[in-house]
């Protein structure tokens, strides 16, 4: 079946840089990469998702970027704001499988 | 539309007892997951529905859990015995198609003393 790899599971950053998380996934059949930001005491909600036959989506200030010959895929924020402070999670999913989710990361936006 | 609905938001019971969660998917969604989170192991799928017929149960961890879902719009989840082990945050989440953005509830915080 699917696995799913996060990294890093924690990040911190200064408030207004970049921060970057990446995952990996090991079932090539998988199409569909959907971004979850949860939020403490909160449910996952989707920020973002990619589908295998588009490289780059970009919303704003987040941006998923996927490789399919190297099976991974990352999430980048740009201008980071204290509101960003959350745990991300990467999925994937194909016909066959549903979401497989990573561990998690939690990112820490320093003011 | 009110989203995916879930019931209780807290479960508090003591060891041996019943528990039973539950949930109302959003309407048109032929897609319906149990999902448990613990700091530990993450988020786990349990258990998935397509068109209430249950489709891949290995995640469900022992035979002490069961989960049906008796039409389009509700299922549940239940727990007998229970153990203390079993205390984590129970999603529920649904989705249109299976390539489509999964919608959560808010989950159920299931402690078991």
């Amino acid at each position: 079946g699917e696995n799913v790899e996060q990294h890093p599971s924690t990040l911190s950053v200064q408030e207004g840089d970049s921060a970057v998380i990446k995952c990996t996934y090991s079932d090539s059949a998988s199409n569909y990469f959907p971004w979850y930001k949860q939020e403490l005491g909160k449910r996952p909600q989707l920020i973002i998702d990619i589908r295998s036959n588009v490289g780059e989506k970009k919303d704003q200030r987040i941006a998923v970027t996927l490789n399919k010959t190297a099976k991974h895929f990352s999430l980048h924020i740009t201008e980071t704001q204290p509101e960003d402070s959350a745990v991300y999670f990467c999925a994937a999913s194909s016909r066959n499988t549903p979401l497989v989710f990573g561990k998690g990361t939690r990112l820490s936006v320093i003011a | 539309d009110a989203g995916v609905i879930q019931s209780p938001r807290h479960e508090v019971t003591e060891m041996g007892q019943e528990v039973t969660l539950r949930c109302k998917p959003i309407s048109g969604h032929d897609y319906l997951f149990w999902y448990r989170q613990t700091m530990m192991r993450g988020l786990e799928l349990l258990i998935y529905f397509n068109n209430n017929v249950p489709i891949d149960d290995s995640g469900m961890p022992e035979d002490r859990f069961s989960a049906k879902m008796p039409n389009a719009s509700f299922s549940t989840l239940k727990i007998q015995p229970s153990e203390p082990r079993d205390s984590a945050v129970y999603f529920c989440a649904s989705r249109s198609s299976y390539n489509s953005p999964l919608h959560f509830g808010n989950g159920t915080r299931l402690t078991v003393t």
